[in-house]
This record gives structure tokens, C-alpha cells and sequence, in this order.
């Protein structure tokens, strides 16, 4: 199967600090995802790469980057955290080829103080 | 990509009933996926419907696709408390998944 791991479950942080979020997949896969899930406005794509050191930004990236220096890693980077920025974050990852499903993490529920 | 809008946005049945969501989508597509979502969790890929199939079968769930109506629906039967979650549809176009847009999902709670 399959895994997806987010490196917290939960995290607290305070305004204007810089903030890691970390996904590692264990299946080799060239997609990798960075969503942020919000009441009300549902999923919304953030950044996603598919491949190492190649990245495009998703609907909303307005105040995030990303890095992706191997394969397995892909981190959301919170420059300057926001109280906005609280929120649940979900990694998610896919195959290139065909149209394969998406593996999601456990997701991080990030609060922003 | 496009989105997926599911329908109703709430549902609530009792354990046992069978529990029908719907999708709607806009434009052509290649493939229909579902999703689910536990409280507080990551989403769990359930099935994926082709755009040359109609019907499709997994367990308990049913999966129908109307390419002509730009519709899917996810039927759930003998529904169980442990089927309590939000459920997600994301039509996908051709080429690779690579960005599915999301709605907000059918919230769905089975009561014992």
C-alpha cells in the first residue's frame, strides 16, 4: 500500500514565524501535492510538483513556497506564518502515468497564533 | 481540470438505509473518481469510473456514470455507522491526474 506520511499531526506556531510542513511518500511517484482544507471552501490546491526540483503553483499560493529536492520529499514552506494560514493541510501524491488516484496524508491541522 | 459539485450537501440516514450522493460536472472528462474523508483525516481514494463505463461496483458501493448528463452518483447500501464521513468526487480530464479541483463534498452521518 501506498503511504504518505505528514511529519505532524498537529502544530502550533506563532505569527510571523517561518514554518516546515514535510511529506515523504514511499511508492515513487513524480506528482506530489500541497492542499489546504478549510470549512466552507472545501479543498483547495496550494503547490504541486511533479518532479524533483520542478514546481507550479496551485490556486492559492499567495504566501507559501515549496521544495522538492528528491523524489520522496515535498515541503510546504510558511515564509512568514499569518494567522490566515491556520488552517488543515493535506499532502497528497500520484503516479505520472494515466490517471491514477490520488494517496493522501493524515493531514496536519496547523494553528497560527 | 474542472470541479465536481456533490449533492445534497448533507445527508442523514439511518443504519442499514442505502445512502445516495450525486455529482455534477461541466465539461468532458476521462475519468470520475470518489473520495471519502473521515473527521480530521486525509481523503481515501474509493473507486474510479472511466468515461466509457456506466456502472461500477465495489463492495458495498455503486458507482454509476451518465456522460450525457454530466453526472455520477455513489451509492452506498447497508449503510453502517462506520460509513460516517464527507464524500468527494473529482472528475479528472485527459492526460494525468495532475490537478483535480475539489467541491466542498456530501457530509454524510448513519446513525445506529
Amino acid at each position: 500500500d501506498v503511504k504518505v506520511t505528514q511529519s505532524s499531526r498537529y502544530l502550533v506556531k506563532r505569527t510571523g514565524e517561518k514554518v516546515f510542513l514535510e511529506c515523504v511518500q514511499d511508492m515513487d511517484h513524480e506528482n506530489m501535492f500541497w492542499y489546504r482544507q478549510d470549512p466552507g471552501l472545501g479543498l483547495r490546491l496550494i503547490y504541486f510538483s511533479y518532479d524533483v526540483k520542478m514546481k507550479e503553483k496551485g490556486d492559492i499560493p499567495e504566501g507559501y513556497s515549496v521544495s522538492r529536492e528528491k523524489k520522496e520529499r515535498f515541503s510546504l514552506i510558511l515564509e512568514s506564518a499569518s494567522t490566515n494560514q491556520t488552517s488543515m493541510y493535506l499532502c497528497a501524491s500520484t503516479p505520472s502515468r494515466g490517471n491514477q488516484p490520488q494517496h493522501f496524508g493524515d493531514g496536519t491541522r496547523l494553528s497560527i497564533l | 481540470s474542472q470541479q465536481g459539485e456533490e449533492d445534497p450537501q448533507a445527508l442523514s440516514i439511518q443504519e442499514g438505509e442505502n445512502a445516495t450522493m450525486n455529482c455534477s460536472y461541466k465539461t468532458s472528462i476521462n475519468n470520475l473518481q470518489w473520495y471519502r474523508q473521515n473527521s480530521g483525516r486525509g481523503l481515501v481514494h474509493l473507486i474510479l469510473i472511466r468515461s466509457n463505463e456506466r456502472e461500477k461496483h465495489s463492495g458495498r458501493l455503486r458507482v454509476t456514470l451518465d456522460t450525457s448528463k454530466k453526472s455520477s452518483s455513489l451509492l452506498i447500501t447497508a449503510s453502517r455507522a462506520a460509513d460516517t464521513a464527507s464524500y468527494f468526487c473529482a472528475p479528472g480530464g485527459a492526460g494525468n491526474n495532475r490537478k483535480l479541483i475539489w467541491g466542498l463534498g456530501t457530509s454524510l452521518a448513519v446513525n445506529p
